[in-house]
């Protein structure tokens, strides 16, 4: 299986930041990276494909980048609605694996 | 906007089979294009891709739980379910159901599918207990 690495696991910021969250995979995984935003109690919801791609509906303010093995998402200008877990999941190979999440917590 | 809905017993006892159903609206469980997944997450852990499966039936599933796994597909019904044999407390999660699609992307290697999960359900608790 490949191995998906978020760093950091959790981070404090305040609204108005810009934040960045990196995954790293276990091996090439060339671009089928996606990001995904969960809170307590609600279904994830979608924000990255294939690594850049912004899904329909997600604030421009988050965005991706990356190939290969290192990914990042990105959020600009933090905003209240975007403290939340994220985790980012490789569609690369099978079985699909997801990292183990990074909770963006309030400073 | 496609919307699913999980259902099932919130309880399992241990050894016996822990049975759910995501009921799937304003999309089709036939769509050529799409796939109908399960995912779960333990408490306090991360997210696990259990499986999917294609309108056709076929299916993939995570090697990790593939001997105890099976989902299956009721087009009439616009559903698809999920039967997980021999639970034990390590079964004990949150399950989600998701519609996964798939983009296309080029790179110097060349022609790839980027396959992604862009409708989730909310989410329904089992827990494995006597």
């Amino acid at each position: 299986d490949i191995q998906m690495t978020q760093s950091p696991s959790s981070l404090s910021a305040s609204v108005g930041d810009r934040v960045t969250i990196t995954c790293r995979a276990s091996q090439s995984i060339s671009g089928s990276l996606n990001w995904y935003q969960h809170k307590p109690g609600k279904a994830p919801t979608l924000l990255i494909y294939a690594a850049s791609s912004l899904q329909s509906g997600v604030p421009s303010r988050f965005s991706g980048g990356g190939s290969g093995t290192d990914f990042t998402l990105t959020i600009n200008t933090l905003q209240p609605d975007d403290f939340a877990t994220y985790y980012c999941q490789q569609s690369y190979s099978f079985p699909w694996t997801f990292g183990q999440g990074t909770k963006v917590e309030i400073k | 906007q496609v919307q699913l809905q999980e259902s099932g017993p919130g309880l399992v006892k241990p050894s016996e089979t822990l049975s759910l159903t995501c009921s799937v609206s304003d999309g089709s469980v036939s769509s050529a294009s799409d796939y109908w997944s399960w995912i779960r997450q333990p408490p306090g852990k991360g997210l696990e891709w259990i499986g999917y499966i294609y309108h056709s039936g076929t299916t993939n599933y995570n090697p990790s739980l593939k001997s105890r796994v099976t989902i299956s597909i009721n087009t009439s019904e616009n559903q698809f379910s999920l039967k997980l044999t021999s639970v034990t407390a390590a079964d004990t999660a949150v399950y989600y159901c998701a519609r996964e699609t798939r983009a296309a992307y080029y790179d110097p290697s060349g022609f790839h599918n980027a396959p992604y999960m862009d409708f989730w359900g909310k989410g329904t608790t089992v827990i494995v207990s006597s």
